[in-house]
C-alpha cells in the first residue's frame, strides 16, 4: 500500500526567502505525482504535475521534481510572499491516488 | 483543465438530517471522485463513480450512508444520510482529466449540531 509523508508538516519563513517542501513514497511504481495548494476551508488548486517519466515541471516561481528510484519529490518555490501561505499537498498515483499530510507554510511579511 | 462547481459551499446541519451535494463539471469526464476531509487532516477517497454504474465504495464507507448519483458525464451527487457531527468535513468533488491530472472542486464545508 503506498503511503506519502511530507516533511516538514509546517513551515514559517519571512517574505522573500528561498523554500523546499519535500515529500516521500514507498512504492516507487507511479503514474505520476502531483502537487496541490491549498487554502483553509477550500479545494484543491493543482500546481504541476509531473509523470513518472519526467524528473521536474515548473511553474513561474515553482519548480518540483521527482526522484523515483528514491521516492522522493521536492516543491521549491523562490521569492516566497505572503500570498503563498497555504497547505501544500503532495499526492502519488499509482491504481489510485494517495495523499501526503500536507506541509502548513507561512510566509511572513 | 476542468471546471467544478459545487453546490451548496457550506451548511449547517442538524443530527438525523441528510445533505445532498451537487457537483458540476464543465466537460464530460468519465471519472468522478467524492473525498472528505476532516478537520486537520487529508484527503480520503469516499468513492469513485463512473457514468452508468454504481459508484464503488472505499473501505468504511457504504452506500446506505452515502448514496451517490451520476446521471451523466458532467454531473453527480453525494447525500450525507442520518447526519452526526462526525460527518463535519469539507467534501470534496474531483475528476480525472488529460494526462491523468486530478482537479478538485472548491468544497462543501459541512457542520452537524
Amino acid at each position: 500500500k503506498q503511503e506519502v509523508t511530507q516533511i516538514p508538516a509546517a513551515l514559517s519563513v519571512p517574505e522573500g526567502e528561498n523554500l523546499v517542501l519535500n515529500c516521500s513514497f514507498t512504492d516507487s511504481a507511479i503514474y505520476n505525482l502531483q502537487w496541490f495548494r491549498q487554502d483553509p476551508g477550500k479545494g484543491l488548486t493543482s500546481l504541476l504535475l509531473i509523470q513518472s517519466s519526467q524528473r521536474e515541471q515548473t511553474s513561474g516561481r515553482l519548480n518540483a521534481s521527482l526522484d523515483k528510484s528514491s521516492g522522493r519529490s521536492t516543491l521549491y518555490i523562490a521569492a516566497s510572499q505572503p500570498g503563498d501561505s497555504a497547505t501544500y499537498l503532495c499526492a502519488v498515483r499509482t491504481y489510485d491516488m494517495r495523499f501526503g499530510a500536507g506541509t502548513r507554510l507561512t510566509v511572513k511579511p | 483543465s476542468a471546471v467544478i462547481s459545487q453546490k451548496p459551499s457550506r451548511d449547517i446541519c442538524q443530527r438525523g438530517t441528510s445533505l445532498t451535494i451537487q457537483c458540476q463539471v464543465d466537460s464530460q469526464v468519465t471519472m468522478m471522485f467524492w473525498y472528505r476531509q476532516q478537520p486537520g487532516q487529508s484527503l480520503t477517497l469516499i468513492a469513485t463513480a463512473n457514468q452508468g454504474s454504481e459508484a464503488t465504495y472505499e473501505s468504511g464507507f457504504v452506500i446506505d450512508k452515502f448514496p451517490i448519483s451520476r446521471p451523466n458525464l458532467t454531473f453527480s451527487t453525494l447525500t450525507v444520510s442520518n447526519m452526526s457531527p462526525e460527518d463535519s468535513s469539507i467534501y470534496l468533488c474531483s475528476v480525472l482529466g488529460g494526462y491523468n491530472e486530478q482537479f478538485f472542486g472548491p468544497g462543501t464545508r459541512l457542520t452537524v449540531l
